[in-house]
């Protein structure tokens, strides 16, 4: 099975709004509602943004949201931060006791 | 509050193998309804999933290309949990994490390790 697709770059200024696609297939993203988000900023270990596509850990701001159509999940950041440079990446289940990340996209505040 | 973390050696050599180790402090590995695992990202690249064990340590989860080559086990008696990953080449080298799942072991992990750097190298 191949990766997530994610695109590798998005970009935002302050207080805009950016949107991070993870593409699957109907066996992983599109068959199960457990997709996960992580931020991970440079030398530090990911940090849980979102599980079961939309659910956000305590903690995370209201300004991260997760949605899924068909294959696709999103990642929703609003109210753009400078905090909120850093690398984002997408996981999802794939059955047969298999889960499959994305491979990363580096979103930049302008 | 519950934190991770791992220890083990920074070097291991070609054909070896890699062993690391999380402890756990503030909670129980084994009283807690939960899955352990590990998570490695290789320099620069994204991360990829190893695999988790349950607390009662009679499940786990092994990434399928990686299978053959990893055991994961719990020692309670140390609130500590390790990987074992055996012939080792330098596609290995990577950081490597323990982590926390939410709550199934594929619904994210919420509570991670610093991470370790592992070289793989003569």
């Amino acid at each position: 099975q191949s990766a997530l697709t994610q695109p590798p770059s998005a970009s935002g200024s302050p207080g805009q709004s950016v949107i991070i696609s993870c593409t699957g297939t109907s066996s992983d993203v599109g068959g199960y509602n457990y997709v996960s988000w992580y931020q991970q900023h440079p030398g530090r270990p990911p940090k849980l943004m979102i599980y079961e596509v939309s659910k956000r850990p305590s903690g995370v701001p209201d300004r991260f949201s997760g949605s899924k159509s068909g294959n696709t999940a999103s990642l929703t950041v609003s109210g753009l931060q400078a905090e909120d440079e850093a690398d984002y990446y997408c996981i999802s289940y794939a059955g047969s006791n298999n889960m499959l990340f994305g491979g990363g996209t580096k979103l930049t505040v302008l | 509050q519950l934190q991770l973390q791992e220890s083990g050696p920074g070097l291991v050599k070609p054909s070896e193998t890699l062993s690391l180790t999380c402890t756990v402090t503030g909670g129980s590995i084994s009283s807690s309804s939960h899955y352990w695992g590990w998570i490695r990202q290789p320099p620069g690249k994204g991360l990829e999933w190893i695999g988790f064990i349950y607390s009662s340590g009679n499940t786990y989860y092994y990434k399928p290309s990686l299978k053959s080559r990893v055991t994961i086990s719990l020692d309670t008696s140390k609130n500590q949990f390790s990987l074992k990953l055996t012939s080792v080449t330098a596609a290995d080298t990577a950081v490597y994490y323990c982590a926390r799942p939410v709550s199934s072991w594929f619904m994210g992990s919420d509570i991670w390790g610093q991470g370790t750097m592992v070289t793989v190298s003569s």
